[in-house]
């Protein structure tokens, strides 16, 4: 199935600095989300790209979809104590039947932000 | 509207024995996926299903197994519970036909 791998695993920022994750697949992707997961919460949804070096932003949110749609990005502007969390890729793995997926999710980056 | 609702929220179970989880979707969801994340392995996708049937498996034994019922609730159920079954197992669901996933707030199972 579908893989991907998602770097850094871990990032420590200080409050301002800006941050960036990175996923990488070797196939290419019909399309990738991406979720946030604060301290013990729950993993939800941000948004999901599907056209070729599609970038979509989100106030301080910056998502990229690579021109061959093996590789996506995303950019945090200024960071501040509330971006705090894990961020996940993940890719449809291809379920069976129309409407169906299987999503693969990235290992995450582990966002901490210094006050 | 309500969000997807999982119950019990923690768990502490010893080996050997079995265990069900239980979701509740958003009202309107037919699709229901489970994932057990752990510190290890991450969000790894167990199954899914859809109008009572399973439309997905992960790559899980068949210790773990589901199902959906008619008004969309689902169960999991993990039989010879393993210490390595330990883990946040969290359900979402979502719209037919959409790739967002709501998620529940998750099942901390503990084997022990």
């Amino acid at each position: 199935g579908q893989q991907v791998m998602q770097i850094p695993q871990y990032q420590h920022v200080q409050e301002g600095e800006d941050f960036t994750t990175y996923c990488n697949s070797s196939t290419t992707l019909s399309n990738i989300q991406w979720y946030k997961q604060r301290p013990g919460g729950h993993p939800v949804f941000l948004i999901q790209l599907v056209k070729s070096g599609e970038v979509k932003k989100q106030k301080r949110l910056t998502f990229q979809f690579g021109e061959a749609k093996k590789n996506s990005s995303l950019h945090i502007t200024a960071t501040q104590t509330t971006d705090v969390g894990t961020y996940f890729c993940a890719v449809d793995g291809g379920g069976s039947g129309a409407g169906s997926y299987q999503l693969t999710f990235g290992k995450g980056t582990k966002l901490s932000v210094i006050p | 509207k309500a969000g997807v609702t999982q119950t019990p929220r923690y768990l502490i179970k010893t080996r050997g024995q079995q265990v069900t989880l239980s979701c509740s979707p958003i009202s309107g969801h037919r699709s229901v996926s489970w994932y057990q994340q752990t510190p290890g392995q991450g969000l790894q996708f167990l199954f899914e299903y859809f109008s009572e049937t399973q439309r997905n498996k992960g790559n899980f034994p068949g210790r773990f197994s589901g199902r959906q019922f008619s008004n969309s609730r689902s169960e999991m159920n993990v039989s010879t519970l393993e210490l390595g079954d330990s883990a946040l197992y969290l359900c979402a669901s979502s719209w037919q036909g959409a790739v967002e996933q709501f998620f529940g707030p998750g099942t901390r199972l503990t084997v022990l």
